[in-house]
């Protein structure tokens, strides 16, 4: 299995409170990518990272930011949390090239109350 | 603006049969194309892929079909076994960009 970790795997949080979800990969991987899953609407993507301090917005983004200052650390933060950020997170990372693969992390599961 | 769609949310076929996945999608900068498959409470898993040079894929019982023109790319698993039964997505990144962008996921029924 690839080296990657989420934390935490769930959280409780109330609205309006800042959450940060953490993503570390022991794989060296140049690409990070965190994505939603909600019913009906798949996997969309939020924010993705190129390389270090390089970020770029998704499908997604409003309300979301993230940081990516070490390789093997990609952050995303939830500035203020609403009811409609609950869902589940997944982080993913990709190497090797854009002709590659991804793999993925457990999963997240956030709720905001 | 869905850029990769997966039009069928659902699909149930008896074991042993072939399970046919579709999904199709609007960007023509695509040029690499993923399936992925999901259990509940885990992370989706790599099944397999296929570059736009290829027009098919194949792995085992998987197979990917690409056809360029209609922005067509489908899933094929003979024979299909109840193991298989869980939510499988189709993907595809663009030569210029690392995004990598997701379908919405068909959920797959193998019944014994």
């Amino acid at each position: 299995d690839a080296g990657i970790t989420q934390s935490p795997r769930h959280k409780v949080t109330e609205t309006g409170t800042p959450v940060t979800l953490r993503c570390h990969q022991t794989e060296n991987h140049r690409y990070m990518y965190w994505y939603r899953q909600d019913p009906g609407h798949g996997l969309r993507l939020i924010h993705y990272s190129y390389g270090v301090k390089d970020t770029d917005k998704g499908e997604v983004s409003d309300g979301y930011s993230v940081s990516r200052s070490k390789t093997e650390d990609f952050l995303l933060t939830l500035e203020s949390a609403t009811s409609s950020q609950t869902s589940v997170y997944f982080c993913a990372i990709s190497g090797g090239g854009l002709q590659s693969e991804a793999f993925f992390g457990q999963g997240t599961r956030l709720t905001v109350v | 603006d869905q850029q990769v769609k997966q039009n069928s949310p659902s699909l149930s076929v008896q074991e042993g049969r072939i399970s046919i996945l579709n999904c199709d999608y609007t960007n023509s900068m695509f040029d690499y194309f993923l399936w992925y498959k999901k259990y509940p409470a885990e992370g989706p898993t790599f099944l397999i892929s296929i570059s736009s040079i290829k027009d098919k894929n194949e792995d085992g019982r998987f197979t990917v079909f690409l056809n360029k023109s209609a922005k067509h790319l489908s899933l094929h698993i003979v024979p299909s076994q109840p193991g298989d039964s869980a939510v499988y997505f189709c993907a595809a990144r663009g030569s210029n960009t690392g995004k990598l962008i997701f379908g919405q996921g068909t959920t797959l029924q193998v019944k014994p």
